[in-house]
This record gives C-alpha cells, sequence and structure tokens, in this order.
C-alpha cells in the first residue's frame, strides 16, 4: 500500500495548456504538501494544507491553483503552462502540521514528472 | 531566515571508501535535523531524523549522523559506500516555532564500482 501516491507520474505538454495531478495520502496526516524539484534537484515549497485549509502559499504564479477536498487529498492544477514550469512535482504528508506535535519529518510522493514542450 | 548549507554538491568516491557529508544550519535554538535520500528517479525517503537525546543518530542502510549542538552542524556518514548508495542528499532543519524543515540543495553522490 502506497502511502502518498500521486498521478501521473509522467505528464508531458504543450505550452498554453492546462493539467492537474492528483495526490492522495492514507497516513491519516493533517498536512499535505506540493513541493518543486527543479533541475538542479533544488527543493522548493509551494502549498500546504492543514485539515482542508491553506496555511502556507509561496510566491507561486497564481496560475496553479492548490485544491483539497479533505484531508487525504491534495491536487494541483495549473493553467496556460509555461516552459519553466517542467519540474517533479512532489506531494508530501505530515503528521499534526499547526500542532506543537509537528516534527518536521514528511512522507513524500513519488513524484510527477512534468514536461512542457 | 532559517538556512541550511550543504556544502558538497558534488562527490565522487570509489566503493568501500568512507563518506561524510556537510550540513550546517543557522537557527540557535531547538531543532529537529532529517536526512533524506532520493535513489535516481525515485522519492524523497527519510534515511535518519534527530529530534533529542543521544546526538549520534543510527539510520538505515549503515548510514550514521551526528549532531554537534555547537557547530550548529548534522553531519552524514558511512564507513564503506557502495554503488547502490549513489543517489541525491538531501539535510532538513525544522526550527521549534517553525511549521516546515528548511531543505538544503542537496549533495548528489556518485559511487564508482
Amino acid at each position: 500500500d502506497t502511502a502518498v501516491s500521486q498521478t501521473p507520474k509522467y505528464l508531458v505538454t504543450q505550452m498554453g495548456n492546462d493539467k492537474s495531478i492528483k495526490c492522495e495520502q492514507n497516513l491519516g496526516h493533517d498536512t499535505m504538501y506540493w513541493y518543486k524539484q527543479d533541475s538542479k534537484k533544488f527543493l522548493k515549497i509551494m502549498f500546504s494544507y492543514n485539515n482542508k485549509e491553506l496555511i502556507i502559499n509561496e510566491t507561486v504564479p497564481n496560475r496553479f491553483s492548490p485544491k483539497s477536498p479533505d484531508k487525504a487529498h491534495l491536487n494541483l492544477h495549473i493553467n496556460s503552462l509555461e516552459l519553466g514550469d517542467s519540474a517533479v512535482y512532489f506531494c508530501a504528508s505530515s503528521q499534526d502540521g499547526l500542532g506543537t506535535a509537528n516534527t518536521g519529518e514528511l512522507f513524500f510522493g513519488e513524484g510527477s514528472r512534468l514536461t512542457v514542450l | 531566515a532559517q538556512s541550511v548549507s550543504q556544502h558538497n554538491h558534488h562527490v565522487i568516491l570509489s566503493e568501500a571508501a568512507s563518506l561524510e557529508l556537510g550540513c550546517n544550519y543557522s537557527y540557535g535554538g531547538t531543532v529537529n535535523l532529517f536526512w533524506y535520500v532520493q535513489y535516481p528517479g525515485q522519492h524523497l525517503q527519510l534515511l535518519l531524523k534527530y529530534f533529542s537525546g543521544d546526538p549520534l543518530v543510527k539510520g538505515i542502510k549503515g548510514f550514521e549522523a551526528e549532531f554537534i549542538k555547537s557547530k550548529f552542524s548534522f553531519n552524514l556518514r558511512k564507513p564503506s559506500v557502495q554503488w547502490s548508495d549513489t543517489a541525491e542528499y538531501f539535510c532538513a532543519v525544522k526550527e521549534g516555532g517553525s511549521y516546515i524543515p528548511t531543505f538544503g540543495r542537496g549533495t548528489s553522490l556518485i559511487v564508482h564500482p
């Protein structure tokens, strides 16, 4: 059983298109995240949701819109894709995101490699 | 703001060589410390973590790390690397009052057979 699963794993699309990536976790965690990993492997936090509420929104273009229908799911929709959006997008989850029990330990999905042509 | 430095960006070793990857952070208070590994084409997996107690932490696959508070460091070590250790290694630090950990830029390790 995969703890944090993302679909699709690979996405190849043209500039200007709209695409979505889905993420689900079965760990019972309260908090989920989207990270972007660029070609140099640098990991950058994009968004975080705690119990369906947005709590972190880094300086990400508003073409990126996260949606959390429930605390086990966090989807990422990207409008008007640009070449610079090509990257690997990782979903992650953690326990007690806002509480004192938050250790900072993250559980990552397998990543979704987006290629914009 | 918290920063995490991994000074070795690329490390190349032969099998059986010893490994030490540096990680330094800037926050002076209570921290939780992590090393994650990312094998080629895969996701990040936790190697080891330190929250409190014995500053020498043992993780999976023979890795260990030592927390030296006075040096703000959490270096990763392995006495004898294998070809299968070829991967990207990320240090992460969560300071007491922050919500999420800060990641270093990663160190690429290549082990030649």
